[in-house]
């Protein structure tokens, strides 16, 4: 099944250690986004690539960077993890005009 | 800004009965709105959407919702709740991205916490 898929599932790092989490699709959607979900709270909204174009919110922190290599595949990197950036990170995928948000199961970020 | 609104942090049901997860928008135009479940660390999944057309909307696992544009609701139902029912939903408007046009995302409520009791 065409699907989003994230990984790793879980990812521990360490205060200021270097860290990326992938996202990969098999949909063939021309944007992805990355959300990110703190603990009982609504998604936000950090970044997103219109085809190859990267969008950045205005608020995302500079600490938070993304690469998006192919139509496949993103990455989210974080620089230097501070213990406010765990949280959940959600991949997601659309196509122009096409009403359809595909998420992944995204990856939960836990920093130490 | 186009928005939704959840108003109840937690909704409480016993299985078997009828369950109503709110939701209200603030949007200009013709709303584009979309109910996801989300179980403990796990992804969204998508339960339905409206679009347009038919006011009550029928999605996954037995939910629907009503679209009512005189009380800019987009309310989540389902007929018997179970105890597998029990996560939190988000209700979420396609708000429109600058990046280009026919470029969206979603913009999500705060997340009603359903728990169904056996």
């Amino acid at each position: 099944d065409a699907m989003v898929i994230q990984n790793p599932r879980y990812q521990v790092t360490q205060f200021g250690k270097p860290v990326t989490l992938s996202c990969s699709q098999t949909l063939n959607h021309n944007v992805m986004y990355w959300y990110q979900q703190k603990s009982s709270q609504a998604p936000k909204l950090l970044f997103h690539y219109y085809d190859k174009d990267f969008n950045n919110e205005a608020d995302t922190p500079d600490n938070f960077q993304s690469r998006r290599p192919n139509t496949s595949f993103c990455f989210l990197d974080i620089r230097s993890p501070g213990l406010g950036d765990a949280a959940m990170y959600l991949c997601a995928t659309s196509r122009d005009r096409e009403k359809v948000y595909t998420f992944g199961s995204g990856t939960r970020l836990t920093v130490v | 800004a186009q928005s939704v609104a959840q108003p109840e942090d937690q909704v409480n049901v016993a299985e078997g009965n009828p369950l109503t997860v709110k939701c209200t928008y603030s949007v200009s135009g013709n709303p584009y709105l979309f109910w996801y479940v989300q179980y403990p660390n796990r992804g969204l999944q998508f339960l339905l959407k409206y679009i347009t057309g038919d006011n009550l909307v029928k999605g996954s696992y037995g939910f629907e919702a009503e679209f009512n544009k005189s009380q800019t609701s987009f309310h989540l139902k389902k007929p018997s709740a179970l105890v597998s029912d029990s996560a939190l939903y988000f209700c979420a408007v396609r708000t429109s991205l600058y990046s280009g046009a026919g470029s969206y995302q979603l913009t999500f409520g705060k997340g009603t916490k359903l728990s169904v009791i056996p």
